[in-house]
């Protein structure tokens, strides 16, 4: 079993549609939570960082975060074509060297026009 | 936000050859470097974790002599690929942060595309 779990998807939405996208993670150590956004050849980019159970808005986007439950989701309202991309959830675990962060598979996201 | 960059971009070249790929952060001291690597539609393979001034340590599987990371500044990284084959073909990716306390999050560099003919 993998310590982050993510759906790869891929996921097909018409634009406008409001988009949800989930991981669930095993290890309850895990403390500070992320969404990476990641354009196809390109380096991902942190969209989401968050840490206590509950949401968190920034502009369209919301990420959750239930540790009692071990899930963590991240919404998009109106979805754009431009929000086409895979989009990687990732976990900070402390261990022997420190701070290590697991990511997710990612899901691959398509907003169709 | 902070910001981190790699090059080249992109490199080609022959089997047998070494490549150096290079990866800054540029407004901020980088306590930890990360290196991973990504294949086609699949998710980012982490190769090592270097600390600036020490030794890298490298993943299982990974082998040490085949990719020589040095972390010689806070804010530069480098990942050296010796005697490149074919199969070393990938996407490359360093990310940066700034502390160690966990709360910091990862910055990542736009990708070194590697193609070995």
């Amino acid at each position: 079993q993998k310590e982050v779990e993510q759906d790869p998807g891929p996921l097909s939405v018409p634009e406008g549609a409001i988009v949800s996208l989930n991981c669930t993670y095993s290890n309850s150590a895990f403390q500070y939570f992320m969404w990476y956004r990641q354009y196809s050849r390109k380096g991902p980019e942190l969209l989401m960082y968050t840490y206590s159970s509950g949401n968190k808005e920034d502009g369209r986007f919301t990420a959750q975060v239930d540790k009692s439950s071990k899930y963590i989701s991240l919404f998009i309202r109106d979805s754009q074509p431009s929000d086409s991309a895979t989009y990687l959830c990732a976990a900070n675990l402390l261990n022997t060297g420190g701070f290590k962060t697991i990511f997710g598979a990612g899901t691959r996201l398509f907003v169709k026009a | 936000g902070a910001v981190v960059s790699q090059h080249p971009s992109w490199v080609i070249c022959k089997s047998g050859t070494s490549v150096k790929i290079e990866c800054r952060s540029l407004d901020f001291q980088a306590t930890t470097m990360f290196w991973y690597r990504q294949f086609p539609k699949q998710s980012l393979m982490l190769m090592a974790t270097s600390n600036e001034g020490s030794k890298a340590t490298y993943e299982q599987g990974v082998e040490k002599d085949k990719f020589l990371i040095n972390h010689a500044s806070l804010t530069l990284s480098t990942l050296t690929v010796t005697s490149a084959h074919p199969e070393d073909s990938s996407f490359y990716i360093c990310s940066a942060r700034e502390g160690t306390s966990g709360s910091e999050t990862q910055y990542f560099g736009p990708g070194t595309r590697l193609l070995v003919l």
